[in-house]
């Protein structure tokens, strides 16, 4: 139980361009999902949280123009890096609280732009 | 506020040997602890939880961690390293009053000496 997915496990796009990343909670409904962005030998950095039909709540220092997440239902939560450009490059992974204290991770999204 | 220290980067281990991995946190209320683990280019995976009740937590792949309120620490443990433990191991905590907000140490890469 408590399975979470992200599709795409892996993408490469150009800069300029938009990628939106999926976080699915395959057997459980989760009405809030995390997003982190881990750079390489470093430890996960909370960007924002998202609660099914609201807006989502960015950390400080996070651009909410340019990283815009969408929780539309209960087991979906979408990022979409806008205009992405090389700094973008990093891996993103998503959370779904189960429960009311443990979150389930993803398998995270690396993203490089050319 | 909470934070979350862990003391050493890397440790390694011979195969067979004990591993301990340290975690110290502050928090202004009752915390509830994790430890997660980490391979290459994958999520996190829950290994065991404190909320309340039993200090001594037993999690998966044969790891525990206590929870010691007096040397505000939340060791991971495990007896017999095997070649598979080597990955990044984080500790985390949230407030237990219901903001699940997660707060992660820096990590300590494991490394297992055959």
């Amino acid at each position: 139980g408590a399975v979470v997915s992200q599709h795409p496990s892996w993408v490469i796009c150009k800069s300029g361009t938009s990628v939106k990343i999926e976080c699915r909670s395959l057997d459980f409904q989760a009405t809030t999902m995390f997003w982190y962005r881990q750079f390489p030998k470093q430890s996960l950095m909370l960007m924002a949280t998202s609660n099914e039909g609201s807006k989502a709540t960015y950390e400080q220092g996070v651009e909410k123009d340019k990283f815009l997440i969408n929780h539309a239902s209960l087991t979906l939560s979408t990022l979409t890096v806008t205009s992405a450009h090389p700094e973008d490059s990093s891996f993103y992974i998503c959370s779904a609280l189960g429960g009311t204290d443990t979150q389930y991770f993803g398998p995270g999204t690396r993203l490089t732009v050319l | 506020a909470q934070s979350v220290t862990q003391l050493g980067s890397h440790v390694s281990v011979s195969e067979g040997a004990l591993v301990l991995l340290r975690c110290n946190y502050s928090s202004s209320v009752p915390p509830y602890l994790f430890w997660y683990v980490q391979y290459p280019n994958q999520g996190l995976q829950l290994l065991l939880k404190y909320t309340t009740g039993a200090t001594l937590v037993k999690g998966i792949n044969g790891f525990e961690a206590e929870f010691k309120k007096s040397e505000t620490s939340f060791h991971l443990t495990k007896p017999s390293a095997h070649m598979s433990d080597a990955a990044e191991y984080f500790c985390a905590v949230i407030h237990s009053g219901g903001y699940q907000k997660v707060t992660f140490g820096t990590g300590t890469k494991l490394q297992v000496i055959p």
